[in-house]
């Protein structure tokens, strides 16, 4: 039961450099997260999905990209990476609303550099 | 708008002691709150939440937390702390479509 895979864990990029973060879930949940944690300022949310090729912004979008071809994977796209964007990167998944009596599960991160 | 308050941003408490971290939320309608736990270098685990009925919610490793409207507060609490249960704790409430989260509170336990 692997949950919500991110890969890669670590990763360091150049001013101006694009990448991809990629998050898959095997739990057939329809809401997928894409949040960025950065020390002293709790998680906040780029973007999410309600199910496949549906998704919307949340708090601190710009800059990113993402898509939701399939209910598994939920990547996300870094264009011009910049300094700014240096931070922790957390997939998550639900089954249904935040409402709902469902837990959200989280990835274990990704911890990207730009230098 | 939803929002969430944790005032402690480190607490370092001794094995065996009690522990409460502090969470107060900001919301108009009846909030949906949780509390997750982050190891170093792991994602975040759902400790516990509440959603209605009994204020007084139990969790996983023993922690519990208590709805309390009238101070807009949701504390998490522990008897005893063992020495594994370092780590950061983050305070949520849930939005229409996601979770906002508090800054986190850093827990250090002495031995």
């Amino acid at each position: 039961n692997a949950g919500v895979t991110q890969t890669p864990k670590f990763r360091i990029l150049k001013i101006g450099q694009s990448m991809t973060l990629q998050c898959t879930q095997d739990m057939n949940h329809n809401y997928m997260y894409w949040y960025r944690q950065d020390p002293g300022m709790g998680l906040k949310l780029i973007y999410y999905s309600v199910g496949a090729g549906i998704t919307d912004k949340g708090e601190v979008p710009n800059g990113y990209n993402v898509s939701r071809s399939t209910t598994e994977d939920f990547p996300l796209r870094l264009e011009l990476a910049a300094p700014s964007q240096t931070s922790v990167y957390f997939c998550a998944s639900r089954m249904d609303r935040q409402t709902s009596n469902q837990p959200q599960h989280f990835g274990d991160g990704t911890r990207l550099s730009i230098l | 708008a939803q929002s969430v308050t944790q005032p402690d941003i480190h607490i370092t408490v001794s094995e065996g002691a009690s522990l409460e971290l502090r969470c107060n939320y900001s919301y108009g309608a009846t909030p949906y709150l949780f509390w997750y736990v982050q190891s170093p270098g792991q994602g975040l685990q759902l400790l516990l939440k509440y959603f209605s009925g009994d204020t007084l919610v139990q969790g996983i490793k023993g922690f519990e937390a208590e709805f309390k409207r009238s101070q807009s507060s949701f504390n998490l609490r522990k008897p005893s702390v063992h020495w594994s249960d370092a780590a950061e704790y983050f305070c949520a409430v849930a939005g229409a479509n996601n979770l906002f989260f508090g800054t986190g509170t850093r827990l250090t336990v002495i031995p």
